[in-house]
């Protein structure tokens, strides 16, 4: 079955600690996606990349990285610089054209810093 | 900038309709989404809607588009305890290739027995 696989599903870290969320699509989809989501404020764009070897900033970029070195992987590195890491996040993919590319999401990590 | 806004939460009876409603900013989108959430899971894919149509029908889902107004509506027909969940509605960022969409807030759906 095709589909986009998160792990863990739970991850808790110390702070100061970097930590990576990985994210891998069967779909052969070209663009992936990093959202995180935090309860009444809907899913805000971290990161994206519409092909190998490039990755655009979302929104909300700062404290995190990413790399995209296969088609199929797009992992995220929470960053002791981000402020605030505690929340669930989200990967999705997409064929990536601009005309009807629904995302396919992830199950989510949610992630627990303290 | 775009902007989606949904009301935060809607409480129903079993077997009542539910009607789930969203504004978008962006006049450019192309394609307008309805996702679901569970809880502790992604979001699902549940109908979307071209901007040059005025209304879609899937089974018991009715989504109605008014581009005058930028308003979007996802209405639920006979809505059952297992349709409680989060719903966001997207739009696509149209003025770009990038495949991005912008979400709302999310609706909490609560359907009571």
């Amino acid at each position: 079955d095709g589909g986009i696989t998160q792990s863990p599903k739970y991850l808790f870290r110390k702070e100061g600690q970097n930590v990576t969320l990985s994210c891998e699509q069967n779909l052969n989809h070209d663009a992936m996606y990093w959202y995180r989501q935090d309860p009444g404020q809907g899913l805000r764009l971290i990161y994206y990349s519409q092909i190998v070897n490039d990755f655009q900033k979302g929104d909300i970029a700062e404290g995190y990285s990413v790399s995209r070195e296969k088609k199929e992987s797009f992992p995220l590195t929470v960053t002791s610089a981000q402020k605030n890491p505690t929340a669930f996040y989200l990967c999705a993919s997409s064929t990536g054209t601009v005309y009807n590319s629904p995302l396919h999401f992830g199950n989510g990590t949610r992630l627990t810093v303290t | 900038g775009e902007d989606v806004e949904q009301s935060l939460f809607l409480s129903v009876r079993e077997g009542d309709s539910s009607v789930i409603n969203c504004t978008y900013t962006d006049s450019s989108s192309t394609y307008l989404y309805w996702y679901k959430q569970e809880p502790g899971a992604g979001l699902q894919l549940l109908t979307y809607i071209f901007s040059n149509m005025d209304m879609k029908q899937d089974q018991r889902l009715t989504v109605l588009l008014n581009k005058k107004d930028k308003h979007l509506s996802l209405r639920i027909a006979d809505t059952q305890t297992g349709d409680s969940a989060i719903y966001f509605c997207a739009e696509s960022w149209g003025s770009s290739n990038t495949g991005k969409l912008i979400f709302g807030q999310g609706t909490t759906l609560q359907v009571k027995p």
